[in-house]
């Protein structure tokens, strides 16, 4: 399985300001996605980052908020824009395997003040 | 819409008894089942899957998963749980066929053995 790494592992943030996440793959892969996973909640996808193109957005996440960067097949990141306390959340980025499954990496902890 | 439900929210064991998580999903065609665990402090890990083929699939750390297409059920077992497998456990699915490997998750279920 690739070694995925992301960056900032955690991250406190004031109203109003954004933040960007890095996710980095020890492979390339073809895809790659980006989940929220909210307090208590389980994980929902934001978006697929495609390699060369505009990101594909999930229903109720929008470009403007969560714009998301794929310039080459090991490499995304995501930013969470003109934040509010409810996007405090742990976000991830995942990458498929040889057989279609996913993996996670270890998350970035978000909490918005 | 897709989407995958777990039953349990909060399971509470002693160490050695058997342990079945219920899961299922709710697809029109085929699809390919997962079971990933998050342990505390810990990232998600891929537990055991399911593509085709046998329906009883064996995992990591002495898990199980028996798909049952009639019943649309992906249940996880344990003959015999230990401390250690305390953490949260979520029932994923996509589909089979096509190129959309976006995964829908279950709300997860906390597993808490007690020593």
């Amino acid at each position: 399985s690739a070694v995925i790494s992301q960056k900032p592992s955690r991250d406190i943030c004031q109203r109003g300001t954004s933040l960007t996440i890095q996710c980095q793959v020890d492979s390339q892969v073809t895809m790659m996605f980006w989940y929220r996973q909210q307090p208590g909640q389980s994980l929902t996808l934001i978006a697929t980052a495609n390699q060369g193109s505009e990101a594909t957005y999930e229903s109720g996440f929008v470009i403007d908020k969560f714009p998301i960067s794929r310039p080459n097949l090991t490499f995304s990141t995501l930013t969470v824009s003109n934040m509010s306390p409810e996007d405090s959340s742990i976000y991830l980025c995942s990458v498929t395997g040889v057989y279609n499954e996913q993996f996670f990496g270890p998350g970035t902890r978000l909490t918005v003040l | 819409a897709q989407s995958v439900s777990q039953h349990n929210h909060h399971v509470i064991l002693s160490e050695a008894a058997s342990l079945e998580l219920g899961c299922n999903y709710s697809y029109g065609g085929t699809v390919n089942l997962f079971w990933y665990v998050q342990y505390p402090g810990q990232h998600l890990q891929l537990l055991l899957k399911y593509f085709s083929g046998d329906p009883l699939v064996k995992g990591i750390k002495g898990f199980e998963a028996e798909f049952i297409k009639s019943k649309f059920s992906f249940n996880l077992r344990k003959p015999s749980v230990q401390w250690s497998d305390t953490a949260e456990y979520f029932c994923a699915a996509t589909p089979g066929v096509g190129s959309n490997y976006k995964l829908t998750f279950g709300k997860g279920t906390l597993l808490t053995v007690n020593p």
